[in-house]
């Protein structure tokens, strides 16, 4: 098992634009969250997903949403970035809710200029 | 609110010597509490888990629900444990994990 993947690994993008950031799951796992990571910080909740339904959701702007797929793979879009949202984004998947835990990916490397 | 609280951003320990990595969490109700870990180049990882009540690498924990508190222990440290330390919460209600800023063990030769 491949473990959690996210891609890209590294971003560079312009304020303003938009970004699409992947994430797939540990098979057989149904949750999905979405956490940033800025430095020196522990990571900050996102979005969660679990059987393709919104669960929770952090105090993030709306300029950030998210989407389940069938397979349980999970997109994060940011629009109309802003330095701001320079940050590690970090991809997370359980088997329940996570109160058990999760399993997290690398990460993808956002940078805004 | 629900907050986990790290108040060391730093902890120096020689090998050999225990370690203890605090964390305290203010929450209203019963919450699940975790440790992480972040070795250098590798992703964060789940350490334990208290639901679980386990040792892992020499590691424990004990909830304190009268104090707050879910400090990590481990009676000798090893070189192998220098790391970035997570302490996180999980709610009742909801099911998102609540982070601690962190706390980074440095074990000296």
């Amino acid at each position: 098992d491949a473990g959690v993947t996210q891609s890209p690994t590294h971003l560079i993008k312009t304020r303003g634009q938009q970004v699409t950031l992947r994430c797939s799951p540990i098979s057989g796992h149904k949750s999905v969250s979405w956490y940033q990571q800025v430095l020196g910080q522990g990571p900050q909740f996102i979005f969660q997903y679990y059987e393709k339904e919104e669960r929770g959701r952090g105090n993030f702007p709306d300029r950030f949403s998210a989407r389940q797929f069938p397979n349980y793979s999970s997109e994060l879009n940011v629009n109309a970035l802003l330095l701001g949202d320079s940050a590690l984004y970090l991809c997370a998947s359980s088997l329940d809710l996570g109160r058990y835990g999760y399993t997290f990916g690398s990460g993808t490397r956002l940078t805004v200029v | 609110a629900q907050r986990v609280t790290q108040p060391e951003k730093l902890l120096s320990v020689f090998k050999g010597a225990p370690v203890e990595l605090k964390c305290n969490y203010s929450y209203s109700g019963s919450p699940e509490l975790f440790w992480y870990v972040q070795y250098s180049r590798q992703r964060l990882q789940l350490l334990l888990r208290h639901i679980s009540r386990e040792s892992i690498k020499g590691f424990t924990a004990d909830l304190n629900k009268g104090e707050t508190s879910f400090h990590l222990k481990k009676p000798f440290a090893q070189e192998e444990d220098s790391a970035m330390y997570y302490c996180a919460l999980s709610g009742n209600r909801d099911d998102k994990i609540i982070f601690g800023k962190g706390t980074r063990l440095h074990i000296l030769p």
